[in-house]
């Protein structure tokens, strides 16, 4: 069973402060996306990350991409209160698995001032 | 350009009716899907079409039907609903592989 795994599930973090969210998947794959949720709304694409060592970056965020780990990472630099939000990564296995992508279990992320 | 619109927003339901969730998209993606959004589950496919023609079960596909009707629409259908399918309904839809998903904006769902 593909698996993808986020820790930490919840993150308080202080304004100005740098952390590392981490999502670990156990299958093969060089596709990786990153989401952003505000409470009652809908998903919208972060990041996209199609290969190995793979980096994007906008404003205080920051995805990587080590597919022979089975890891992604989300930077957050120098927090600030918009960032507060639920952080989805989700994988796009094989297609033995068929065509959809399988999300972890998300990350709710609150920045104190 | 619309990208994937989502009808009704909100729904009350009686324990027992039977409802239909509507799902477009203007962006000509070949696959659709449908996920359920709960607290602490994080999202769970309910079933998919990779592409117009075809559907398959998801994760939690008891309890609902699908039908592709064309590249555009992709419906879901509760047919005797219960309390445990109260949730938001998030329809999204993919170009193909190597592309991410674009989400509409969701259902939310209430069955009493």
């Amino acid at each position: 069973e593909l698996k993808v795994e986020q820790n930490p599930l919840f993150l308080s973090m202080q304004e100005g402060k740098n952390y590392t969210i981490y999502c670990n998947y156990s299958t093969t794959s060089d596709r990786l996306y990153w989401y952003r949720q505000d409470p009652g709304k809908s998903l919208e694409s972060l990041f996209v990350l199609l290969s190995n060592g793979a980096v994007k970056q906008e404003g205080r965020l920051m995805a990587s991409l080590d597919t022979k780990a089975r890891l992604s990472t989300l930077h957050i630099t120098a927090a600030v209160h918009d960032l507060s939000a639920t952080y989805f990564c989700a994988v796009d296995p094989n297609m033995e698995y068929g065509n959809k992508l399988v999300f972890g279990a998300g990350t709710i992320l609150r920045v104190k001032s | 350009n619309a990208g994937v619109t989502q009808t009704p927003k909100f729904q009350v339901l009686k324990t027992g009716q039977s409802m239909t969730l509507q799902c477009a998209q203007d962006m000509n993606h070949n696959s659709m899907y449908w996920y359920r959004q709960d607290p602490g589950m994080g999202l769970r496919l309910i079933y998919y079409s990779a592409s117009e023609g075809t559907t398959d079960k998801g994760e939690v596909p008891n309890g609902y039907n699908v039908s592709r009707l064309n590249k555009r629409e992709f419906s879901l259908r509760l047919e005797s609903a219960a309390p445990s399918q109260t949730s938001v309904y998030f329809c999204a839809s993919r170009k193909g592989r190597s592309y991410g998903y674009t989400f509409g904006s969701g259902t939310r769902l209430t069955v009493v």
